[in-house]
């Protein structure tokens, strides 16, 4: 099955500088890849997602990237706010199989420094 | 904006006990599943559930567990003896149909198994 690597595992920036997570992924029928936000003690949020046919998506302060030969994406995150501190968890998933199960990195506890 | 609900939000049971989780989907949702997330660690696939069957399970979603939704609204996962090792967080999620992308998340119930 689908094996989702997740870097760094904590990750701490000062306020207004950029943060950027790392995954990688095993499965190449993947073809799915959303980035969730848990804030403490609440759900899995998605913040943005990514489809394998597109290298790079941005939305505001966040962006994500796609390398679909080498098997990894990142997220990207710039002028970073107190807010955006939260456990981030990459994802992915075969889209157009069955009922497209998440799979899901070990997450990023991003700590942002006012 | 709608979302998917869960309750109880905390339960706490007895090793060896029966507990029933339940979720109410968003009502144009057509694909159900249930993930886990032991503390501090990272969201895992349990079951996906569309068409009143199963579609796929994990192999954490053992003989114990059971999913159905009895009356066409609510989702459940019964946990038929429960483990300390079950105590977790369960996430009931929700997709639109097949050609949707995402899954939407409810608040979670906190199992603990004493």
């Amino acid at each position: 099955g689908e094996n989702v690597e997740q870097h760094p595992s904590t990750l701490s920036v000062q306020e207004g500088d950029s943060a950027v997570i790392k995954c990688t992924y095993s499965d190449s029928a993947s073809n799915y890849f959303p980035w969730y936000k848990q804030e403490l003690g609440k759900r899995p949020q998605l913040i943005i997602d990514i489809r394998s046919n597109v290298g790079e998506k941005k939305d505001q302060r966040i962006a994500v990237t796609l390398n679909k030969t080498a098997k990894h994406f990142s997220l990207h995150i710039t002028e970073t706010q107190p807010e955006d501190s939260a456990v981030y968890f990459c994802a992915a998933s075969p889209l157009g199989t069955g009922a497209n199960n998440l799979f899901f990195g070990t997450g990023t506890r991003l700590t942002v420094i006012p | 904006e709608p979302e998917v609900t869960q309750t109880p939000s905390h339960q706490v049971t007895q090793m060896g006990q029966e507990v029933i989780l339940r979720c109410v989907p968003i009502s144009n949702h057509l694909y159900f599943y249930w993930y886990r997330q032991i503390l501090g660690q990272k969201v895992e696939f349990l079951v996906s559930f569309y068409n009143n069957e199963i579609s796929e399970k994990s192999e954490i979603f053992d003989d114990q567990f059971s999913v159905e939704r009895p009356d066409g609204s609510n989702f459940t996962l019964k946990i038929r003896s429960t483990k300390l090792e079950d105590s977790a967080m369960y996430f009931c999620a929700t997709k639109v149909d097949q050609g949707g992308d995402t899954q939407y998340f409810g608040p979670g119930t906190r199992l603990t198994v004493l």
